[in-house]
């Protein structure tokens, strides 16, 4: 099993819809959690960072951490055309220096 | 924020020859630096860390003499894809922690060199 799994999708919206982007871990003993969001060629940018349980909420974005069924979702509202990217979930293992990477959610905003 | 400047962002060489790729950390002194990989439509892959001042630690199935690595500064770390191939061609990204010493604090990521090897 992998350390996180996440649905490559593609996953195609309207403009103004909520999306919902999710990713599980097999370790629970991780702690903390980071959602990426990537661009077409461009390096991947930190979006949220999330700590144990419960929910975080940073403008339209929205990251959520179930701890109990080691879950993790990122929600975006009135999802815009420039939300348009592929999403990483991403958990730093224990002790080390690397973060494991989900697959990535390749998001697409139509207006 | 921690900002992570990597150059050149596109390099196309010819099979055989080498390519350079740096890493720098702008505002902020990055002991460690770490070289990804993607290919695309896949997720990153961890190629190596690289540590000021010593030798980088190299992922299982990394050739270490392919990827050469050099971390000479604070600020600082190269990539070289040495006698790079068409199968070498991919999108190379490299990253530090904004806060040293912090394994759990975000990594910040450059925006990427496409290398293409013809």
């Amino acid at each position: 099993q992998k350390e996180v799994e996440q649905d490559p999708g593609p996953l195609s919206v309207p403009e103004g819809a909520i999306v919902s982007l999710n990713c599980t871990y097999s370790n629970s003993a991780f702690q903390y959690f980071m959602w990426y969001r990537q661009y077409s060629r461009k390096g991947p940018e930190l979006l949220m960072y999330t700590y144990s349980s419960g929910n975080k909420e940073d403008g339209r974005f929205t990251a959520q951490v179930d701890k109990s069924s080691k879950y993790i979702s990122l929600f975006i509202r009135d999802s815009q055309p420039s939300d348009s990217a592929t999403y990483l979930c991403a958990i730093p293992l224990t002790g080390a220096n690397n973060l494991f990477f989900g697959t990535g959610t390749r998001l697409t905003v139509i207006p | 924020g921690a900002v992570v400047s990597q150059h050149p962002s596109w390099v196309i060489c010819k099979s055989g020859t080498s390519v350079k790729i740096e890493c720098r950390s702008l505002d902020f002194q990055a002991t460690t630096m770490f070289w990804y990989r993607q290919f695309p439509k896949q997720s990153l892959m961890l190629m190596a860390t690289s540590n000021e001042g010593s030798k980088a630690t190299y992922e299982q199935g990394v050739e270490k003499d392919k990827f050469l690595i050099n971390h000479a500064s604070l600020t600082l770390s190269t990539l070289t894809v040495t006698s790079a191939h068409p199968e070498d061609s991919s999108f190379y990204i490299c990253s530090a922690r904004g806060s040293p010493g912090q394994n759990n604090s975000p990594l910040h990521f450059g925006n990427g060199t496409r290398l293409t090897v013809t």
